[in-house]
């Protein structure tokens, strides 16, 4: 299985900062049709989670301009450019390259 | 917009078989994509549990040892998750969610599924 580590599992931050979070995996993601499906979510406490960013970089509908994705091979990133108080919660690295599909554990970020 | 909702038992008994719903408005599951389950058990991360495509391709995570079977009603735009022999240790959220983009696009709100005699 591959294995994606996220770091830090716990980021407190100040409101109107960045803050990112990092995602290492254990082998490379790139797909045989060229693509990269490294994935970010969020979830906020009793909610699903929600998708924000998808093959590395692009944005999902609806989801702020705050929020970008970067990264290649094996090593990405999430940075926020200036958290508010509604980014709240649990983010994930998902992969959707190999099967069987996994996350990395978790980031909390919470507000400092 | 995508709405799913699970549906199904709150609690099973240790060694019986779980059978969650997962019905779906605002798009036909008989257009395309693959439609998935996801699980999250207490205080802990998110597990896939498998996905499928109405063209009948199926993809189970290894970690279940062959107790789960997917299956999908397009009559009732339903898609289907059964988990055999249960235990303690599939006590979890569940979550029906779109497989698009290579991640997982639009999910249930998840329905909490206790494991206990």
């Amino acid at each position: 299985d591959t294995v994606l580590t996220q770091t830090p599992l716990s980021s407190p931050v100040t409101l109107g900062q960045p803050a990112s979070i990092s995602c290492r995996s254990s082998q490379s993601l790139v797909h045989s049709d060229g693509n990269t499906y490294l994935s970010w979510l969020h979830q906020r406490p009793g909610q699903p989670p929600r998708l924000l960013i998808y093959k590395i970089s692009n944005r999902f509908s609806g989801v702020a301009d705050r929020f970008s994705g970067s990264g290649a091979g094996t090593d990405f990133t999430l940075r926020i450019s200036r958290v508010e108080a509604e980014d709240v919660g649990v983010y994930y690295c998902m992969q959707g390259t190999q099967f069987p599909r996994t996350f990395g554990q978790g980031t909390n970020l919470e507000i400092k | 917009q995508v709405h799913m909702e699970e549906s199904g038992p709150g609690l099973v008994r240790p060694g019986e078989t779980l059978s969650l719903n997962c019905t779906v408005s605002g798009y036909f599951i008989s257009s395309g994509y693959y439609w998935a389950w996801v699980r999250q058990s207490p205080g802990q991360g998110l597990e896939w549990i498998g996905s499928f495509h109405q063209n009948g391709k199926t993809f189970y995570n290894p970690s279940l040892r062959g107790r789960v079977t997917l299956s999908l009603d397009t009559s009732k735009n339903q898609f289907s998750l059964k988990l055999t022999s249960l235990s303690v240790a599939d006590t979890a959220v569940y979550y029906c969610t779109r497989a698009a983009v290579g991640s997982f696009d639009y999910w249930g709100q998840g329905a909490l599924v206790t494991v206990s005699s």
